[in-house]
């Protein structure tokens, strides 16, 4: 079974540009999640797809990060413009179902912002 | 708000010894809690669940135990191996947070051959 698909790996960009980045969930897997891993700490909930409906995004910066996932399948994540506080890990992970099933994750996207 | 904590932040320890990561939550309102495992450079893997409802659960030479009264968990390794190097993270899911995971910041593992 393939596991869920993250790209790019990785991202250089300049303070106030844009990027942006995409996730392929595991095939069947209703939920899909955006994590920001800063480094040191854990993994950070940004937002929650069930479908191609918005579940929580309560964590997300509204003012620059936007997120969709079209047809309940692949979804993106944009910063639009970035600061160099968004210098992070940018995990996608899905699941079966919401609330109690296990996450799996993809490799993530390493994003350095200067 | 939910808020985890894993205890030690790092910890470096010879092959073959027995070792006791710890973690422990504010919130014990939780449906279950889960360990991860994150190699450099890659994502996380799911190590064990334990619902809300159990105390313990073994996979291999790993054994996570829940009190959920108390809000701490365990993850018991036993005889490490260098390939055992890694961070591991601790989650818990639900809560007053709601339906979501809330990691701790983790804890470095390293097994010296």
């Amino acid at each position: 079974e393939a596991g869920v698909a993250q790209s790019p790996r990785y991202k250089i960009i300049e303070k106030r540009q844009s990027v942006a980045f995409w996730c392929n969930p595991i095939s069947g897997h209703a939920t899909l999640y955006w994590y920001q891993q800063i480094l040191g700490q854990g993994p950070k909930l940004l937002i929650q797809f069930q479908n191609n409906g918005v579940v929580d995004d309560s964590q997300l910066p509204k003012d620059r990060f936007s997120a969709e996932r079209l047809k309940g399948v692949d979804s993106t994540l944009k910063i639009q413009p970035a600061k160099l506080e968004d210098s992070a890990v940018y995990l996608c992970a899905s699941s079966f179902g919401p609330v109690k099933g296990t996450q799996y994750f993809g490799p993530g996207t390493r994003l350095l912002v200067l | 708000k939910q808020e985890v904590t894993q205890i030690p932040a790092a910890l470096s320890v010879p092959e073959g010894e027995n070792l006791v990561l710890n973690c422990s939550f504010t919130d014990s309102a939780i449906y279950n809690l889960q360990w991860f495992r994150q190699d450099p450079g890659k994502g996380l893997t799911s190590l064990l669940l334990i619902q809300s409802s159990q105390r313990e659960q073994t996979s291999g030479r790993l054994n996570a135990s829940l009190d959920k009264s108390s809000g701490r968990s365990t993850l018991y390794i036993a005889a490490s191996q260098p390939g055992d190097s890694a961070t591991y993270l601790c989650a818990v899911n639900g809560g007053r947070d709601g339906n979501k995971l809330v990691f701790g910041a983790g804890t470095i593992l390293r097994v010296k051959s």
